[in-house]
């Protein structure tokens, strides 16, 4: 089972400023077959990016996927209001599917 | 529109038992895998399950495996997750999220709205 650790926990960042969040895997996933999604209060989780650096349909491009091996990285370039949320790294290459433990992203 | 909405939550006694499903419309429900993610009020998700478009191979999470049996019906467009023997710890949102297409389990794009399964005496 592929194991996926997120980093930081929780990040403090201001409106307009950049946000770098950390998956890294236990193992290497396979044919960079990472997500990442956002997820608000109440709310179902959104996919953003797919296979580690594809938007998904309707994401801005302030947000930004990278990554290959057991190292990926998801990039907000300016944030904005809507993007304090907990964002959550999965992969799908193989079963299980697991989830990263989450990032909060809040207000600084 | 895809929409994916669950049904058959509730609140069961520890060692109970629960179906919920999920019926899908808005897309060819038998071109794509299907997947159950839960998530503990709170806490981060959990993946469950997932089963392939045409319900040949099926695939669980440790935690669940042997409790739960998901299983599909393509000519109603519908997804199930059959949960037995269940515990405190398996109370959570459970949601149906669809997958990718065909074997493929793919990212996913489309979630419901969860339903809600709280197990307690």
């Amino acid at each position: 089972e592929i194991v996926l650790t997120q980093s930081p926990g929780t990040l403090s960042v201001s409106p307009g400023e950049r946000a770098t969040l950390s998956c890294r895997a236990s193992q290497s996933v396979s044919s960079s077959y990472l997500a990442w999604y956002q997820q608000k209060p109440g709310q179902a989780p959104r996919l953003l990016i797919y296979d580690a650096h594809d938007r998904a349909s309707g994401i801005p491009d302030r947000f930004s996927g990278s990554g290959s091996g057991t190292d990926f990285t998801l990039t907000i370039s300016r944030l904005e209001p809507e993007d304090f949320a907990v964002y959550y790294c999965q992969h799908y290459g193989s079963s299980p599917g697991t989830f990263g433990q989450g990032t909060k992203v809040e207000i600084k | 529109e895809v929409q994916l909405v669950e049904s058959g939550g509730g609140l069961v006694k520890p060692g109970g038992s629960l179906r919920l499903s999920c019926v899908a419309s808005g897309f060819t429900f038998s071109s794509f895998s299907m997947n159950w993610v839960r998530q503990v009020p709170g806490k981060g998700l959990e993946w469950v399950s997932a089963i392939t478009n045409s319900g040949s191979s099926v695939y669980y999470a440790d935690s669940m495996k042997g409790r739960v049996t998901i299983s599909r019906d393509n000519a109603k467009n519908s997804l199930s997750l059959q949960m037995n023997s269940l515990r405190a710890e398996d109370t959570a949102v459970y949601y149906c999220a669809r997958g990718g297409s065909g074997w493929y389990l793919g990212p996913s794009a489309y979630w419901g709205q969860g339903t809600l399964v709280i197990v307690s005496s």
